[in-house]
């Protein structure tokens, strides 16, 4: 068990140019989660996968956000046209069906400065 | 979705119990509730969850009320790497909710 891996660690970009992020879940797990955090706040859901279904999104991702899981493995999220308010890390969790009550595990994170 | 209230900030000195406060007075019968913890920058970590009974394990014990409207994380003996943000939150265990709804948290200062 390697953990949740998120890449890169770090983003930094100009305004307007688009950025993907990866995450690698734990291995034996179906579901995956993506959060946004900002400074001083707790995490803020943006969507969920179980396999490669996406089974919710948040109001919070909006038509320039997309989150792809192709393979019901590792996870992709896209931000297109970046935008200064969407500075913030993000973060990625995983957790298994019947597993003791969706206990998740995130990773370290993707933290992306738009400059 | 059920919110919780919890201090913004507490402080305790090193090998000495931390009682970390959190009411959750609209919860409803299937919720857990849930505590994990954010270390500077890491990603949360969970610590600890419960639905009447309290709970222990190797990092914290959890203290739910008869009522449930109110629970207390406990480290036995705080050392300086527990400094962090607790949060506590409630998990809907029906249906199909999976995602987590945080709040603040409570930022936990140990000193040496």
């Amino acid at each position: 068990d390697t953990g949740v891996s998120q890449n890169p660690r770090h983003k930094i970009t100009k305004r307007g140019q688009n950025v993907t992020f990866r995450c690698d879940p734990i291995s034996e797990h179906n579901r995956l989660y993506w959060y946004r955090q900002t400074l001083g706040q707790g995490p803020e859901f943006l969507t969920y996968f179980q396999n490669e279904a996406q089974l919710e999104k948040s109001r919070l991702l909006s038509d320039r956000f997309s989150a792809e899981r192709p393979k019901g493995s590792f996870s992709t999220l896209e931000i297109q046209r970046t935008e200064q308010g969407d500075s913030a890390m993000y973060l990625c969790a995983s957790s298994r069906t019947g597993g003791s009550k969706n206990i998740q595990y995130f990773g370290a994170g993707t933290r992306l400065s738009v400059l | 979705d059920a919110k919780t209230t919890q201090p913004n900030s507490m402080e305790s000195n090193e090998e000495e119990p931390v009682h970390l406060p959190c009411n959750h007075s609209t919860i409803s019968g299937t919720d857990y509730i849930h505590w994990y913890r954010q270390l500077p920058s890491q990603g949360p970590e969970y610590v600890i969850h419960g639905l009447t009974s309290n709970v222990n394990n190797r990092m914290a014990s959890l203290a739910i009320a008869e009522d449930r409207k109110s629970s207390t994380l406990i480290l036995h003996r705080a050392t300086l790497r527990d400094a962090a943000v607790y949060y506590c939150i409630l998990r809907d265990n029906a249906g199909n909710n999976r995602k987590l709804i945080w709040g603040l948290g409570t930022s936990l200062a140990v000193n040496p």
